[in-house]
């Protein structure tokens, strides 16, 4: 089956710090697309950053990047300095059969 | 660029109706997928059109339908309301295979 597991429902961290959402998922095709997108209050569906499967390099987005360990099956998200406005829920999805298989997301707080 | 944009933006129905929600996706973009999500069920696939050809569906009954016209846009239908059909439809859409932008949802509460 293909899944994927963010087993942090919530966690909440101070202003500025650093923070990492971590996801496992399970699938046997080899090239395929990770993605994490932040589900603010507006319930808009953001892309946060994206992975290709098929990189070693990790992604990176300016205060967001990914530690991708392809064998293990693990995306983990990692947020630098983090802002108030980074409060959502964070999503950790892969694509196959066009479609994209979800998590259940981890609810991020930011505390001032 | 327009994002993809959703219409309604909310809606109330009552059991037994039918509903239809449409979408516009980016220009250019000839794919568009729906999904569903709900507090209990999270984020749910319901199906994806590609120039006006449905390439996968999800495990939704037949009550939920979809299509896609020429110039991309898609609509999808739900028949026969039940109470559990109450949540917010998202639309996204790509080039193909990439990266997939959302639209703002439509909420639909069925009463």
């Amino acid at each position: 089956a293909q899944t994927v597991t963010q087993s942090q429902p919530e966690m909440s961290v101070q202003e500025a710090e650093t923070v990492t959402l971590s996801c496992t998922y399970d699938t046997s095709e080899n090239n395929y697309y990770l993605f994490w997108y932040k589900q603010p209050p507006s319930r808009q569906m953001i892309l946060v950053i994206r992975q290709e499967a098929y990189k070693q390099q990790n992604a990176t987005e300016n205060r967001f990047s990914v530690n991708f360990q392809k064998a293990a099956k693990s995306f983990s998200l990692k947020i630098s300095d983090s802002q108030l406005g980074d409060t959502a829920m964070y999503f950790c999805a892969f694509t196959t059969n066009y479609q994209l298989i979800w998590g259940a997301g981890t609810k991020l707080i930011i505390k001032p | 660029k327009a994002g993809v944009t959703q219409t309604p933006r909310y809606l109330i129905k009552t059991r037994g109706q039918q509903v239809t929600l449409s979408c516009s996706p980016i220009s250019g973009h000839r794919s568009v997928s729906w999904y569903q999500q709900t507090p209990g069920q999270g984020l749910q696939f319901l199906f994806e059109y590609f120039s006006e050809t449905q390439r996968n569906k999800g495990n939704f009954p037949g009550r939920f339908s979809g299509r896609q016209f020429s110039n991309s846009r898609s609509e999808m239908n739900v028949s026969t309301l039940e109470l559990g059909d109450s949540a917010l439809y998202l639309c996204a859409s790509t080039r193909d295979q990439e990266t997939q932008y959302f639209g703002p949802g439509t909420r639909l509460l069925v009463l």
